[in-house]
């Protein structure tokens, strides 16, 4: 069925330190895969994305990795910052005109 | 500015009354897809139009429609609200479709009371 999971519910960081995100995904035949950020009362917010043929990603401080073999992405921030404070939601497509959503991560930065 | 435009932000309306919620999709985006997000709750796909005709639909009650309109912008239809149709309401929408990714609209606030 259509299933994108998150392990963490919650994350807390300390400012300056990276933070992982993890989502598991159940399809295989997904092959594209989107990170989204959700800031409080906003829509969300495209932050990197990874096509099935790559394992690792990277832009401005994020890094998308992709394991296919176990099913399994993460999203790790770099010095992670209190404005990165959200939640992030993966994503995946399995060519078709939808994108199937995670739960999500509410990642918390604290001083 | 993502260049989705929804309207309005906010909605206060009774149960069993209809609403209806617009979206304005990003220049040169076909495609327009509507999501719900309920508190705290991750994105469920409602359905989908690509350059005025339905291409996808998910768990979307008989009791919601939409529709694309010829200059591409599209409407949520709400009927006989229920107070657990309070939610957020997202519009998105993409030029290649969804292996391209969407850029989101910042939702409707739909409270029933």
């Amino acid at each position: 069925g259509e299933s994108v999971g998150l392990h963490l519910p919650t994350l807390s960081v300390q400012e300056g330190d990276n933070s992982i995100i993890n989502c598991a995904y159940s399809n295989s035949a997904s092959d594209y895969f989107i990170w989204y950020k959700q800031e409080s009362g906003k829509g969300p917010q495209f932050i990197i994305d990874i096509r099935s043929n790559m394992d690792k990603r990277q832009g401005q401080r994020v890094t998308v990795l992709l394991n296919k073999t176990v099913k399994h992405l993460s999203l790790q921030i770099a010095a992670t910052q209190p404005g990165d404070s959200a939640v992030y939601f993966c994503a995946e497509n399995i060519n078709t005109d939808k994108l199937i959503f995670g739960t999500g991560t509410r990642l918390q930065v604290f001083p | 500015d993502s260049g989705v435009t929804q309207t309005p932000k906010h909605l206060i309306t009774a149960t069993g009354q209809r609403v209806t919620l617009r979206c304005s999709p990003r220049s040169g985006d076909l495609s327009v897809y509507w999501y719900q997000q309920s508190l705290d709750q991750g994105l469920q796909f409602l359905i989908q139009y690509y350059n005025g005709e339905e291409r996808a639909k998910g768990n979307i009650l008989e009791r919601f429609s939409a529709q694309q309109f010829p200059d591409l912008h599209s409407e949520l239809n709400l009927s006989s609200l229920e107070l657990g149709d309070s939610a957020l309401y997202f519009c998105a929408s993409s030029e290649q479709g969804a292996g391209y990714g969407y850029t989101f609209g910042s939702g409707t606030r739909l409270t029933v009371v």
